[in-house]
């Protein structure tokens, strides 16, 4: 069965900290990963995509990798501020042309001052 | 661009009236999803379209959940009868194209999502 599995399923940590966020999937065949970012009230917005040759991508303070073999991800915030509170979904699309997606049950992330 | 819009954005019904939640894709976007959001469940695929017409329908919880898409700018999810249940955030999403290459390079972009309570 595809499922993906993120943990943990919350975190608190105080501004300026790094973290780290995980991704375990069992989808095959594997098409692509991407972490997506949920504010509040918000439609999910794509963080990075990554393919099944890519180990690592960066967007900013975010750097997400990949390990094919292991079928893990992980999503590192670096530095982090109070706009980085929010729900981290971890997606993996497996191949052919379609549009079914599956999603983890995400990470909540706060930031405290 | 305006994204993709949704409507309303809240709505607070009784059990057993009809629900109609609205969505715009983005102009020319050939994909249409439509999720929904629960603390329990997470996001799920209820339905998606593609060139208006749907495709894969095997999320749609039961026989009163329905989607339309009469034009390429405009689709709906019906409820008929809402139970409790259906409480959740519906999540609207378009995609220009649905291939692995674009997938690679671009995400889907979703609307802010309808909040739907039923009491």
């Amino acid at each position: 069965k595809n499922q993906v599995e993120q943990s943990p399923q919350s975190l608190i940590i105080l501004e300026g900290k790094n973290c780290t966020l995980q991704c375990n999937y069992t989808v095959s065949p594997f098409s692509n990963l991407r972490w997506y970012k949920q504010d509040t009230g918000r439609g999910p917005v794509s963080l990075t995509i990554m393919t099944f040759s890519e180990n690592t991508k960066s967007n900013g303070r975010y750097t997400a990798t990949l390990d094919a073999d292991t079928k893990q991800s992980s999503l590192h915030i670096t530095a982090s501020q109070l706009s980085d509170s929010a729900s981290y979904i971890c997606v993996v699309s497996a191949s052919g042309n379609t549009g079914k997606l599956i999603f983890g049950q995400g990470t909540t992330l706060q930031v405290k001052p | 661009d305006a994204g993709v819009i949704q409507s309303p954005r809240h709505e607070v019904t009784e059990m057993g009236q009809e629900v109609t939640l609205r969505c715009k894709p983005i102009s020319g976007h050939d994909y249409l999803f439509w999720y929904r959001q629960t603390m329990m469940r997470g996001l799920e695929l209820l339905i998606y379209f593609n060139n208006n017409v749907p495709i894969d329908d095997s999320g749609m919880p039961e026989d009163r959940f329905s989607a339309k898409m009469p034009n390429a700018s405009f689709s709906t999810l019906k409820i008929q009868p809402s139970e409790p249940r259906d409480s959740a955030v519906y999540f609207c999403a378009s995609s220009p194209l649905v291939l692995d290459s674009y997938l690679s390079k671009n995400g889907y972009t979703f609307g802010s999502g309808t909040r739907l309570t039923v009491v």
